[in-house]
């Protein structure tokens, strides 16, 4: 049953500690995103890598950080450099050539008091 | 500056009528344009899509239209049923853009019964 899972689902922390956001894929897509929603708001992209070993700064990269060392998985960490953590956080993979149609977990909040 | 804008955040129809929910666009390079639907607590999932060489693109009770002129396109649900209340986020990309794709702020649905 292929997929995409992050885990968990729900996650605390206090502010000034980092946190990684688990991302894995058995799709076997190239492609892997990671979006940040915020009530009211769209999806934005945080980053997002191509290819193992390779990614990219989406629009809003800045305190966060991720490494494509399989091609299964893409976690995310959020370090203590980013100013407002709290948020629903959405990973996504798809194949190269049709990255439009991208795959969705189920996404992790996070919140950080 | 939000380039993907879907200025309408919410829309109540009756069982059985159209929904319409409207999109509109400043990049004038965008040529692939998409709708997700989502659900509370999970993550999009793909919807339809449209390329700019098209005007309509129908896939069962689900129709996008295309006007490139006006930057605008819409997604029709006809006739709209209970389970199809979610949020819809448009989403567009252009050829180039290294797999990124950039997302409205989404549209919430309501049908009653």
């Amino acid at each position: 049953d292929g997929g995409i899972t992050q885990s968990p689902k729900y996650l605390f922390r206090k502010e000034g500690q980092n946190v990684t956001l688990s991302c894995e894929q058995n799709l076997n897509h190239d492609a892997m995103y990671w979006y940040r929603q915020d009530p009211g708001q769209g999806l934005r992209l945080i980053y997002y890598s191509q290819i193992v070993n390779d990614f990219q700064k989406g629009d809003i990269a800045e305190g966060y950080s991720v490494s494509r060392e399989k091609k299964e998985s893409f976690p995310l960490t959020v370090t203590s450099a980013q100013k407002n953590p709290t948020a629903f956080y959405l990973c996504a993979s798809s194949t190269q050539e049709s990255f439009y149609e991208q795959y969705f977990g189920p996404g992790t909040r996070l919140t950080v008091t | 500056d939000q380039q993907v804008k879907q200025n309408s955040p919410s829309l109540s129809v009756q069982e059985g009528r159209i929904s319409i929910l409207n999109c509109d666009y400043t990049n004038s390079m965008f040529d692939y344009f998409l709708w997700y639907k989502k659900y509370p607590a999970e993550g999009p999932t793909f919807l339809i899509s449209i390329s700019s060489i098209k005007d309509k693109n129908e896939d069962g009770r689900f129709t996008v239209f295309l006007n490139k002129s006006a930057k605008h396109l819409s997604l029709h649900i006809v006739p709209s049923q209970p389970g199809d209340s979610a949020v819809y986020f448009c989403a567009a990309s252009a050829t180039g853009a290294n797999s990124k794709l950039t997302f409205g702020k989404g549209i919430t649905l309501s049908v009653r019964p």
